[in-house]
């Protein structure tokens, strides 16, 4: 398996604008996760997904953000409309059932001017 | 995947020798507690975990400890070696719900 994969790495785009990140998982993963990383907060999860459905989106900081999964093998964060404030590194993370053993993307390098 | 930057705690390690992080938790509740690596440009690694009705657990050169009455979880890396150069996170999670929390990162610098 090739892993999980973001795309795209990096995005710059102005403030207002929408912005899709993608996220494919590994295959037969149960859980989905997305978190995101900045200097001053760290590590935040923002939504996690168990088979397919939206388990806990207590971390979406707004409703500016979306998280959808519409099948086992691809999930999206949507940011609209975006803000400077959203500039981060945004990670994507899939493990089984039961472990604590997540498997994390390469992340999506997000800035908004 | 850039790492959190500035304000990490960093610890400054002479190659070969051992290396300790040490990591402060907050919830009781949690099953299990967990270390990750982070390398610069690229997502959290997983490294280790522990359960919480354990003390100690080995890995291959690690060695996690944890302690439940000061709420103290430590990861201590022998013989450390250059690729061991990252950013290091404890992190917590619970059997009820499997969401993975993580908490500060300490910056894990090797001198030559």
């Amino acid at each position: 398996d090739a892993g999980v994969i973001q795309s795209p790495r990096h995005e710059v785009t102005e403030m207002g604008q929408e912005v899709t990140l993608r996220c494919k998982p590994i295959s037969g993963h149960d859980y989905l996760f997305w978190y995101r990383q900045t200097m001053m907060r760290g590590l935040e999860l923002l939504i996690y997904f168990n088979n397919n459905v939206p388990i806990d989106d207590s971390g979406m900081p707004e409703d500016r953000f979306s998280a959808k999964m519409p099948n086992a093998s691809f999930s999206t964060l949507k940011i609209q409309p975006s803000e400077p404030r959203d500039s981060a590194v945004y990670f994507c993370a899939s493990s089984f059932i039961g472990r604590t053993e997540a498997f994390f993307g390469q992340g999506t390098r997000l800035t908004v001017v | 995947g850039e790492s959190v930057g500035l304000h990490l705690p960093t610890l400054s390690v002479q190659e070969g020798d051992n290396s300790i992080i040490n990591c402060a938790y907050s919830n009781s509740a949690s099953d299990y507690f967990i270390w990750y690596k982070q390398e610069s440009g690229k997502g959290p690694q997983f490294i280790i975990d522990i359960r919480s009705n354990m003390d100690k657990r080995q890995g291959q050169r690690v060695t996690v400890l944890l302690n439940k009455t000061v709420k103290h979880l430590s990861l201590q890396i022998a013989a450390t070696q250059p690729g061991d150069s990252a950013v290091y996170f404890c992190a917590e999670s619970t059997n009820r719900d499997d969401k993975i929390i993580f908490g500060k990162g300490t910056r894990l610098h090797i001198l030559p």
